[in-house]
């Protein structure tokens, strides 16, 4: 049983390189949201999505695209990297608005 | 739109002793869950505790008790008989019932915790 994962765990990008972070979980999940973190942040919503085919802009989503294609997938796209995105990235997912959030163990991303 | 708030951005604690860490949140909703997030330097989210606004009684699990003070928009985490695997990142979070972002967590800022032998 491996909840959500998330891959990869690190990487290092140059400016203007583009990368997909993938989200996958094996819950049945209908909930799933990427967050990033950065110091003295806390966490903060970047995109969700509440099923598949369906996405939406959480608190700071300028910069990432997201798919959700699959209902156990949950990709994070990002186009153009620029140094602000240098962050660490969680993705959760839940059954529903109001259960238990689910955390993956979060990728290390530096943009040069 | 709401906020969480923990004014302690660092804290130590001996081990075996008991530590309480702050948390306040602004909100006009009166239904609500609020939630003690332990980040450890692996960097997984462990949910440590969580509380229902609705309830009056306070939430416990094991060492780790809550103080939730709605009228004030307070909600404490106390850890009694700290021990060394305590020493981590902990974050307070809000998560409304209706409406906002679908179920969305607002995390604080967080508070490192230190567990001194």
């Amino acid at each position: 049983n491996a909840g959500v994962t998330q891959t990869p765990k690190f990487r290092v990008l140059k400016t203007g390189q583009s990368m997909t972070l993938l989200c996958a979980q094996d819950m049945n999940h209908e909930y799933m949201y990427w967050y990033r973190q950065d110091p003295g942040m806390g966490l903060r919503l970047i995109h969700y999505s509440v099923g598949e085919g369906t996405t939406a802009k959480g608190e700071v989503p300028d910069g990432y695209n997201v798919s959700r294609l699959k209902k156990q997938n949950f990709l994070l796209g990002l186009e153009s990297a620029a140094p602000s995105q240098t962050s660490v990235y969680f993705c959760a997912s839940s059954l529903g608005r109001t259960e238990k959030l689910f955390f993956g163990s979060g990728t290390q991303l530096s943009v040069l | 739109a709401q906020t969480v708030t923990q004014s302690q951005p660092e804290m130590s604690v001996q081990e075996a002793e008991t530590v309480t860490l702050s948390c306040t949140y602004d909100t006009s909703e009166s239904d609500y869950y609020l939630f003690w997030y332990k980040q450890p330097p692996s960097r997984q989210m462990i949910l440590v505790i969580r509380q229902e606004a609705y309830k009056q009684q306070n939430a416990t699990e094991n060492r780790f008790s809550v103080n939730f003070q709605k009228a004030a928009k307070s909600f404490s985490l106390k850890i009694s008989d700290s021990q060394l695997g305590d020493a981590a990142m902990y974050f307070c979070a809000y998560r409304r019932v209706y409406g906002g972002s679908q179920g969305n967590l607002i995390f604080g800022k967080g508070t490192k915790l230190s567990v001194k032998p």
